[in-house]
């Protein structure tokens, strides 16, 4: 089994909401990643956790707060978020973060919209 | 720094066409590479990787990807195009210990 689930599907939030998305694997993946996708464009790397803890941060800004309570889990924590923020987002996971077994698996996305 | 072109935006095919989407990347040494599709407001399905070995890889629902070094590119081919194929297209590549790099896309559209 390769799947990666995301809720929510869809997300309409306020500036000032906090909201979560929540992604979960049973692979036994020991890297996930948070990605943002814009319309026609390709995913942008935002967060990667290896064996749950942050590993890279590419200078997304604090409005955006990943949380990786286990293994199997992954959530990413928005609060005050601009209406430029509106956007796909991506979980993925992958058995490693290098060399075989570095392939990602991703979910469905969360469509986010803000108002 | 890795980088990777895909220099078709869209192409498009009539059903039962053969097809064939042209992914380059530009890295010192051998890289991971991927194809990846992605149906409209869904997320990405791995097609198919290349690590080492045979540099012809097969992948799912019939796509098959050559890797050439001496060319840098990794170009996906499927035989028979289905009107299930329209999608987006997204090659990617890796190194070891860095993070996924992935093209533009290319948007294929197929006629009836």
């Amino acid at each position: 089994d390769t799947e990666v689930t995301q809720t929510p599907k869809h997300l309409v939030m306020g500036m000032t909401n906090k909201k979560s998305l929540k992604c979960e694997q049973h692979m036994g993946h020991r890297a996930m990643y948070w990605y943002k996708q814009k319309a026609k464009k390709p995913p942008e790397l935002m967060f990667v956790y290896s064996y749950e803890k942050l590993s890279i941060n590419e200078s997304v800004p604090s409005r955006f707060s990943p949380e990786c309570p286990n293994s199997s889990l992954l959530n990413l924590h928005l609060h005050a978020l601009q209406p430029e923020d509106s956007a796909l987002y991506l979980c993925a996971s992958s058995q490693g973060v290098r060399g075989q077994g570095y392939e990602q698996y991703f979910g469905p996305g969360t469509r986010l919209t803000v108002t | 720094a890795q980088s990777v072109t895909q220099p078709d935006i869209h192409i498009t095919v009539s059903e039962g066409a053969s097809l064939e989407l042209r992914c380059n990347y530009s890295y010192g040494a051998t890289p991971y590479l991927f194809w990846y599709v992605q149906s409209p407001g869904q997320g990405l399905q791995l097609l198919l990787k290349y690590f080492s070995g045979d540099t012809l890889v097969q992948g799912i629902k019939g796509f098959e990807a050559e890797f050439k070094r001496s060319q840098s590119s990794f170009n996906l081919r499927k035989p028979s195009v289905h009107w299930s194929d329209a999608a987006e297209y997204f090659c990617a590549v890796a190194s070891r210990g860095q993070n996924f790099v992935f093209g533009p896309g290319t948007r294929l559209s197929v006629l009836p």
